[in-house]
């Protein structure tokens, strides 16, 4: 059974900081996605990748195949950040992380 | 271009009362979901449709759930009857390839309460 986990649950940071937020699975995958849900339920999807890194904006995410990892960075974080980042891993069945809520203070 | 649109956003209603939800996806996606969200955790999949087929349906609860999507367009979930435990948020989301090859759209979610 793949488990995806991520670290950490909670996240609290002062704006301008950089952020990163990693994720762990257990059997490899094709790919992993990142998604943004805002308070009051919206999901965005932020990146689906399968190697390498992609950038959009101020958000970076990278992944390793082989150490079965992934980390989504935000770099100058701004307090409209703040949300709850979900890593998903895309193989069999559609995998969801718990989430990180990461608060960004002005 | 319109997103996932879901309706209602919000329903209560009485245990053991029907219930049903309803998706439309963006126009083009060939392939829809539906996710059960509890509260602090993260999506599940319930169910997954490439066009009007269901093709992954293992973890959709079949004594009390049910979906279809007749003309491979738009999607209805329902549940009977309801129970307590079914209080959560019902998410729609499609994509324009199949699994794993392309982004997820999500729309805004159904949270259900019930009483």
């Amino acid at each position: 059974k793949n488990e995806v986990e991520q670290s950490p649950q909670n996240l609290t940071a002062q704006e301008g900081e950089f952020i990163t937020i990693n994720c762990s699975y257990s059997v490899g995958i094709s790919a992993l996605h990142w998604l943004q849900q805002h308070p009051g339920g919206g999901i965005v999807s932020l990146f689906m990748l399968s190697s390498g890194k992609k950038k959009h904006g101020r958000l970076i995410a990278t992944i390793n195949i082989q150490e079965k990892h992934s980390s989504l960075h935000i770099t100058a974080s701004h307090p409209r950040d703040s949300a709850v980042y979900i890593c998903a891993d895309v193989g069999d069945k559609l995998i969801f992380g718990t989430g990180t809520r990461l608060q960004v203070f002005p | 271009e319109a997103g996932v649109v879901q309706s209602p956003r919000y329903k209560i209603i009485e245990k053991k009362q029907p219930v049903a939800f309803w998706c439309n996806p963006i126009s083009g996606h060939n392939t829809l979901y539906w996710y059960l969200q509890n509260l602090g955790q993260g999506p599940e999949l319930l169910i997954r449709y490439e066009n009007e087929e269901a093709v992954d349906d293992s973890q959709l609860p079949k004594d009390r759930f049910s979906a279809e999507r007749l003309k491979g367009v738009d999607s209805t979930l329902k549940i009977q009857p309801a129970e307590l435990g079914d209080s959560a948020v019902y998410l729609c989301a499609s994509s324009l390839g199949g699994w794993g090859s392309d982004t997820q759209y999500f729309g805004p979610g159904t949270r259900l309460t019930v009483l």
